[in-house]
């Protein structure tokens, strides 16, 4: 089985810093990563993905996210933000269970850029 | 590409009452899932599909929520009858691999 923790609830921060939202995850298996992006009143938009391969991901928006197996974390970087990337943030694990390849996701970390 | 549809986008009902909401997936997804978000939370899977076949439906309250996939395309799930917990978003998603497309999500207010 899985399980994920978004180590930070809220995360404020200036417009044009850096921030890092953490995630850490646990599992008997291998597994994928993801992490997912929600605006309000929208669905979840994927942002990047780890399958395998470099451990250094990059996705959009300027977002980027290291997979640490011996720490067993993947958290999500981006050098600079922008007022629009005022959202909900979730890191996801997908991995084969006894019932299947399952996906479970954190309980998400608000990130509010302010100006 | 059209995304995944859902509907309705908003839905109030009063408790003991019955709704249903409606999923029209990505054409081609073979996989469909149904979560439940609650506010703050992150989603929680109560189905999943592959075609028109369940393959994980252990959180499913079965006393309560039913869903079908009928042709292995659209979708609906249905609560009867709902509780005050039930409020939530429910989010449709539907995949090809391991990445997931989510639609916009139903929220669902019981009152």
């Amino acid at each position: 089985a899985q399980s994920v923790t978004q180590l930070d609830s809220q995360v404020p921060v200036f417009e044009e810093a850096p921030v890092e939202l953490r995630c850490n995850y646990s599992s008997s298996v291998s597994v994928y990563l993801f992490w997912y992006v929600q605006y309000p009143n929208q669905g979840l938009q994927l942002l990047l993905k780890y399958l395998s391969g470099s451990t250094l991901v990059k996705g959009i928006n300027g977002f980027e996210a290291e997979f640490n197996k011996s720490q067993t974390s993947f958290h999500l970087r981006k050098p600079s933000v922008h007022i629009s990337d005022t959202a909900e943030y979730f890191c996801a694990v997908s991995g084969i269970n006894t019932g299947g390849f399952k996906t479970i996701f954190g309980a998400g970390t608000r990130l509010f850029v302010k100006a | 590409e059209a995304g995944v549809a859902q509907s309705p986008r908003y839905k109030i009902i009063e408790k003991r009452q019955s709704v249903a909401f409606w999923c029209n997936p990505i054409s081609g997804h073979a996989t469909l899932y149904w979560y439940q978000q609650i506010l703050g939370q992150g989603p929680k899977l109560l189905i999943q599909f592959q075609n028109n076949g369940v393959v994980d439906d252990s959180q499913l309250p079965k006393d309560r929520f039913s869903a079908e996939r009928l042709k292995g395309v659209d979708s609906t799930l249905k609560i009867q009858p709902a509780k005050l917990e039930d409020s939530a978003v429910y989010l449709c998603a539907t995949g090809d691999s391991y990445e997931q497309y989510f639609g916009p999500g139903t929220r669902l207010t019981v009152t």
